[in-house]
């Protein structure tokens, strides 16, 4: 079984630039996550889908951070202006259904200098 | 607000001693208590989970504990190996929440 597929897998980017990572869950997953994971730290949670629905964007920082997932399959997330502390790995992670185990793809690393 | 505490934040055991991680957390309505096992350049993989109507749950060398009352749990490895060092996350979720809260990780190094 593929798992969570991510791309770019890297990205360095100058401050203020706009930047967008790409995910593909594991085919048949109804639940899609972003977490972004700075060094050091556990993985914060940016926002969840279910299907192509918004089920929680509470830490998502909406004046720069956006999201979709159109068709309820691929999702982007999209981070527009940048700053340097949105360096970090952003994490794609999707299960099956909501409270069911999260499988992650390897992650972006987002460097902004 | 950090919600879920996790101790230490490294960790250092000899190969075939025992490594245990600690966890506390603080919503009582949190109902699913996950570790993940992540190697560098790698994501967050799953090792063990326990719900809270269980005190122990043993998978291999894997054991979770779980003490409700005193809100914590504990992952233990037993025989710990060389492959088994890496960075370990407690994580939690619940009470109509999905996504995971995760502690701060524990960098754990087996020497051979």
């Amino acid at each position: 079984e593929a798992g969570v597929a991510q791309s770019p897998r890297y990205k360095i980017i100058e401050k203020r630039q706009s930047v967008a990572f790409w995910c593909n869950p594991i085919s048949g997953h109804a639940t899609l996550y972003w977490y972004q994971q700075i060094l050091g730290q556990g993985p914060k949670l940016l926002i969840q889908f279910q299907n192509n629905g918004v089920v929680d964007d509470s830490q998502l920082p909406k004046d720069r951070f956006s999201a979709e997932r159109l068709k309820g399959v691929d999702s982007t997330l999209k981070i527009q202006p940048a700053k340097l502390e949105d360096s970090a790995v952003y994490l794609c992670a999707s299960s099956l259904w909501r409270a069911t185990e999260a499988f992650f793809g390897q992650g972006t690393r987002l460097t902004v200098v | 607000q950090q919600q879920v505490k996790q101790s230490p934040q490294s960790l250092i055991v000899q190969k075939g001693g025992i490594s245990i991680i600690n966890c506390a957390y603080e919503n009582t309505a949190f109902d699913y208590f996950p570790w993940y096992q992540q190697f560098p350049g790698k994501g967050p993989a799953l090792l063990i989970a326990i719900r809270p109507d269980v005190s122990e749950k043993k998978e291999g060398r894997f054991t979770i504990s779980f003490n409700k009352s005193a809100k914590q749990f504990s992952l233990h490895i037993m025989d710990s190996q060389p492959g088994d060092s890496a960075t370990y996350f407690c994580a939690t979720t619940g009470g109509g929440a999905d996504g995971l809260t995760f502690g701060k990780g524990t960098h754990l190094i087996i020497q051979p």
